[in-house]
């Protein structure tokens, strides 16, 4: 079975917005870590979150971990159209340095 | 430039035929990984070597076969593919570690198995 699913599968923002897309997982993890793919490319590393770790910034990004519910969340805030694209989360399974992807949550900022 | 190329971008073979994607990292990291990647479905792990050892997905076929000579190349060896082997393959790296790196992933081969 998957270990993280983004939720929603899809979402459609005017440029300015904020963006909240939301991760689950079921094992025990080491890390969490965000990706973002543009169509047709390889995957880019944006943050990385701990286990011991409950929130964290980038940049216009904030990334929170809640360990209790298996479960994060991604906010792009003032979004652009720039940020078009799919954004995954990854965990690395029981600890290990295997790490699963979910199926990802399609983002569009419309200009 | 994202510090792992994978060849060729595009490849399209007959179910027949044999090929092979190379991947190639600069980044000095000791773990490579493939995964697929289809429409609608989750990345899929295929293969993991992490120094020198080989961690696989026992759901993958073995028509795909990986080669990891080095730490720094890995290779997929391609047979008799069926046409659900078409999607996108990714080869990443990573350096595995007290506190894992995040990965690095390359652009992909886009596969079309006819």
């Amino acid at each position: 079975s998957q270990q993280g699913e983004e939720d929603p599968q899809a979402l459609s923002i005017q440029e300015g917005e904020n963006a909240t897309m939301n991760c689950s997982y079921k094992t025990s993890i080491n890390n969490l870590q965000w990706y973002r793919q543009n169509s047709g490319r390889g995957l880019v590393h944006l943050i990385l979150i701990r286990s011991n770790e409950r929130e964290k910034h980038s940049g216009r990004l904030r990334v929170t971990l809640d360990t209790s519910k298996k479960s994060s969340s991604l906010l792009i805030t003032a979004s652009r159209a720039a940020d078009t694209a799919s954004y995954f989360c990854a965990t690395d399974s029981s600890g290990t340095y295997k790490y699963i992807f979910g199926t990802g949550t399609r983002l569009k900022v419309l200009a | 430039e994202t510090g792992v190329t994978q060849t060729p971008r595009h490849l399209v073979m007959g179910m027949t035929n044999k090929k092979s994607l190379k991947c190639e990292q600069h980044l000095g990291h000791n773990a490579m990984y493939w995964y697929k990647q289809s429409a609608k479905k989750p990345l899929e792990l295929m293969f993991v070597y992490s120094l020198e050892e080989r961690v696989e997905n026992n759901s993958v076929p073995s028509r795909f076969s990986p080669e990891c000579p080095n730490s720094s190349h890995l290779f997929l060896h391609l047979h008799t593919l069926q046409p659900e082997d078409s999607a996108l393959y990714l080869c990443a790296s990573s350096y595995t570690g007290t506190g894992n790196s995040p990965l690095h992933f390359g652009n992909g081969t886009r596969l079309t198995v006819t």
